[in-house]
């Protein structure tokens, strides 16, 4: 069975100091992972995803991730955050029909 | 960009009533779904639809039934509200494969 896991409920980081919101999944054969951000009150916002090719990917504001495929994860990192990177993170995973969500992680980035 | 529209951003409904949320996109997606979100339960799938009138029950269907009568609506229906059905409801539609979601702005539902 597919799975997707974010073991941290919380991050909290100083403006300017690296980033990282983690996530793993567990997907026999090639996964298909999704990074996606969501504001209060507002729907999820892709942001970068991984479907082959090199491990180390790009997306929106400054945000990458990073393959892993014998740790299994795709962590999210942004080298200097930013107050406003504060929200909610989903960490997706999924090739045919449906995406398995991770439970999320809300990012606190402090002035 | 595909869209992904949301009838109301904001819903206050009475115990009881039949509320029908709708949900329309614009690029052709085969496949659509209706998410619960609430706090400290991540993202929880009622329903999903991967073809005109064909419906699949996600893992919390009760209270809910959805329609898909076009390629581009999907409406979830809550048949009779109850304040447990009170939460934040994202619809969001796929091509498949290397595609991801998109989601609409979300409906904030409050059943008084």
């Amino acid at each position: 069975a597919q799975s997707v896991a974010q073991p941290e409920d919380q991050v909290n980081v100083a403006e300017g100091n690296p980033l990282t919101v983690k996530c793993t999944y567990s997907v026999s054969g090639n996964p298909y992972l999704f990074w996606y951000v969501q504001y209060p009150n507002r729907g999820l916002q892709f942001l970068l995803k991984y479907i082959t090719g090199d491990n180390l990917v790009k997306g929106s504001y400054g945000f990458e991730a990073e393959f892993n495929k014998s740790q299994t994860s795709f962590h999210l990192k942004k080298p200097s955050a930013l107050v406003s990177d504060s929200a909610l993170y989903f960490c997706a995973e999924g090739a045919g029909n449906m995406l398995t969500f991770g439970g999320g992680t809300r990012l606190m980035v402090k002035p | 960009d595909v869209k992904v529209t949301q009838s109301s951003r904001y819903l206050v409904k009475r115990t009881g009533e039949k509320v029908f949320l709708e949900c329309v996109q614009d690029m052709d997606h085969e496949n659509m779904f209706w998410y619960r979100q609430d706090p400290g339960l991540g993202l929880r799938l009622i329903y999903f639809s991967y073809d005109v009138k064909m419906k699949e029950k996600g893992d919390i269907p009760e209270g809910y039934s959805v329609s898909r009568e076009k390629k581009e609506r999907f409406s979830l229906i809550l048949e009779s509200a109850s304040t447990n059905q009170t939460s934040m409801y994202l619809c969001a539609s796929r091509a498949g494969g290397v595609k991801g979601y998109t989601f609409g702005s979300g409906t904030r539902l409050t059943v008084v």
